[in-house]
């Protein structure tokens, strides 16, 4: 089974700086898709950035970035220029190429954005 | 387009008591989730359907939790009866069929069992 680990229960980053959050995961697949997803007090769900397995370009979406290292099974998300919008739980999630799609998400990591 | 739609987005109930979860999920999305979220953790599948039928309930206490999909839209999930553990946020999330396809959330129904 699949396994994801977030190590950092909490993050604070002063607001215009970068901050990385970390994410490590276990498999013994060969093609997968990671993700991060943000969940603001509202709760809901939302998709930052994924990133395929099989490309070794690292996924970028305006201020966030990725680091993908497959061989370390680290997927750490960088957020530049952080706004007070940011602050939220974001999560890593891990999910299988191949058969259902569900998705397996570490424990989440609080970030604070500070003024 | 309309998200996915949950109700009720809070509920507090006595433990032994039963509850439902209701979930309408993004039109022509096949595939519908639960996922079970306890605080301090990340989400936890419970369910999966494809249109009307069970993909994966390997995680869903099945003596206590049940689960369905009738005409392969709405789904709704119901506890009878609830444990205090059960107290969570309980998230549906649906897709399209596929590899390369994005889950989209409900905003989720918390659970408060006393």
């Amino acid at each position: 089974a699949q396994t994801v680990t977030q190590s950092q229960p909490e993050m604070s980053v002063q607001e215009a700086e970068t901050v990385t959050l970390s994410c490590t995961y276990d498999t013994s697949e060969s093609d997968y898709y990671l993700f991060w997803y943000k969940q603001p007090p509202s709760r809901q769900m939302i998709l930052v950035i994924r990133q395929e397995a099989y490309k070794q370009q690292n996924a970028t979406e305006n201020r966030f970035s990725v680091n993908f290292q497959k061989a370390a099974k680290s997927f750490s998300l960088k957020i530049s220029d952080s706004q007070l919008g940011d602050a939220a739980m974001y999560f890593c999630a891990y999910r299988s190429a191949w058969g259902n799609e569900k998705l397996t998400f570490g424990t989440g990591t609080r970030l604070t954005i500070i003024p | 387009e309309a998200g996915v739609a949950q109700s009720p987005r809070y509920k507090i109930i006595e433990k032994r008591q039963s509850v439902a979860f209701w979930c309408n999920p993004i039109s022509g999305h096949a595939t519908l989730y639960w996922y079970q979220q306890i605080l301090g953790q990340g989400p936890k599948l419970l369910i999966q359907f494809q249109n009307n039928g069970v993909v994966d309930d390997s995680q869903l206490p099945k003596d206590r939790f049940s689960a369905e999909r009738l005409k392969g839209v709405d789904s709704t999930l119901k506890i009878q009866p609830a444990k205090l553990e059960d107290s969570a946020v309980y998230l549906c999330a649906s897709s399209l069929v596929g590899e390369n396809t994005e889950a989209f959330f409900g905003q989720g129904t918390r659970l408060t069992v006393v």
